[in-house]
């Protein structure tokens, strides 16, 4: 069954340190996406990507980096990681074009100490 | 403002009773989805609309994108049925991003 996997699915950071959240999607998508969810906001945008090799900014991009290096995996980057990005970040994959439906992973609990 | 307002922000129902969520849109809306994040926070596709309207069990929704709102009922709610439901609006056409609503907070009870 297709599906879109994260790693890890909790993880506890120093502020400073440098986290990478990892996505991989077996739905041959060319669109993925990074969220984080905070009480009070829903989901919000961070990156997403068109296809291997392209990654644009959402809504809230400050703080993050994204890198698609294939079809199947988006990555997640916080260089220097703050309390402030303590959340859950889910990846989602869909196909794009006309047909938008996006299909989302676990997500993963990051806490920034 | 909100874009995406989702009303109410909590409901409680009794098992085997009805109820109606809504979305209204403050931006102009190709698509709609509907989620449901249980429990454990996992969020399950409900229904994917283009204006119209979709069935599934005892889940209907209905998307309106010339009034700029989505509807999502549930009929006969289960305790299964509890969680919260998100809407979200595609905007900007081919590629485009979701917007999300808050989420309504659905308790059904025994």
């Amino acid at each position: 069954e297709a599906a879109v996997t994260q790693s890890p699915r909790n993880k506890v950071a120093v502020t400073g340190g440098k986290v990478t959240l990892s996505c991989n999607q077996t739905n041959n998508h060319n669109n993925m996406y990074w969220y984080r969810q905070d009480t009070g906001h829903g989901l919000r945008l961070i990156h997403y990507s068109y296809g291997a090799g392209s990654t644009e900014k959402g809504d809230i991009p400050d703080g993050y980096k994204a890198s698609r290096p294939s079809q199947e995996n988006f990555s997640l980057i916080l260089e220097l990681a703050t309390p402030s990005q303590t959340s859950v970040y889910f990846c989602a994959s869909g196909d794009g074009g006309n047909y938008a439906e996006q299909f989302f992973g676990p997500g993963t609990r990051l806490t920034v100490l | 403002g909100d874009q995406v307002k989702q009303s109410p922000s909590a409901l409680s129902l009794q098992e085997g009773t009805n109820s109606a969520l809504r979305c209204n849109f403050s931006i102009a809306t190709t698509t709609v989805q509907w989620f449901l994040q249980n429990p454990r926070g996992s969020l399950m596709n409900l229904f994917y609309l283009v204006p119209g309207t979709k069935e599934n069990g005892r889940l209907k929704s209905t998307f309106n994108s010339k009034e700029s709102y989505s509807t999502l009922h549930i009929r006969d709610a289960q305790l299964e049925d509890s969680g919260t439901y998100f809407c979200a609006a595609e905007v900007g056409g081919s590629n485009a991003k979701l917007t999300f609503g808050k989420g309504t907070k659905l308790s059904v009870k025994s």
